[in-house]
């Protein structure tokens, strides 16, 4: 069975300093992975997918993701952080032949220091 | 603007109560989905379609009911034989035929507290 584990309940970063957020998977196939984002009271916002080729992806906002096969993670990344990206953070898997039925992790909060 | 739909946003129910969740599309996508969320544990699936008419049970099915009548629309029931139905559900659909990237597109959800 597919699972996603995303080790940092929340995490605390000041603006402008950079952010990785970890994620983990496991999959028996070739898998289709993505990133949303999430404001309190809000539904997913997707950030970026990886699906084949490349292995860095860029997204919206300015994040990005590496996807490591051999450590099964899929990292977020963006260089900066503004007030504006405090919000929780989704990684999930899945794939095509699954019905695109998609696997999440746990989240991460993120709070964002002045 | 194309989008998915949740009606209501906020919503109280007393204990023993069904109660119908709404989920409504006009991206024209094929399948829909229903699921759970409540702190610290992501998003779980309850249910989910990919045609009319045809509905498959998520991992976290018990308790709950759905129906797929038309393509736009997949309504959830939260039965009085949920044991813990207070949480956030989030409603989403996707594209299954050619061009399908995975993705899913969620709806604002609903909140559902039981008093």
């Amino acid at each position: 069975a597919q699972s996603v584990t995303q080790p940092d309940i929340h995490i605390t970063v000041s603006e402008g300093a950079s952010l990785e957020l970890r994620c983990n998977y496991s999959y028996g196939a070739t898998p289709y992975l993505f990133w949303y984002v999430q404001s309190p009271g809000q539904g997913l916002q997707l950030l970026l997918k990886y699906f084949s080729g490349d292995t860095l992806v860029q997204g919206i906002k300015g994040f990005e993701a590496e996807f490591k096969r051999s450590q099964s993670s899929f990292n977020l990344r963006k260089p900066s952080v503004h007030w504006s990206d405090a919000a929780e953070y989704f990684c999930a898997v899945g794939a095509l032949s699954a019905g695109n039925m998609l696997t999440f992790g746990g989240g991460t909060r993120l709070m964002v220091k002045p | 603007d194309g989008g998915i739909t949740q009606s209501p946003k906020y919503l109280f129910r007393k204990e023993g109560q069904n109660v119908t969740l709404s989920c409504e599309q006009n991206l024209n996508h094929d399948a829909m989905y229903w699921y759970r969320q409540d702190p610290g544990q992501g998003l779980r699936l309850i249910y989910y379609s990919q045609i009319v008419n045809d509905f498959q049970k998520g991992d976290i099915a018990e308790g709950y009911s759905v129906s797929r009548e038309k393509k736009e629309s997949f309504p959830l029931t939260v039965t009085s034989a949920q044991k813990n139905p207070t949480a956030f559900y989030l409603c989403a659909s996707t594209h299954t035929g050619g061009g399908n990237t995975g993705e899913l597109f969620f709806g604002e959800g609903s909140r559902l507290t039981v008093l």
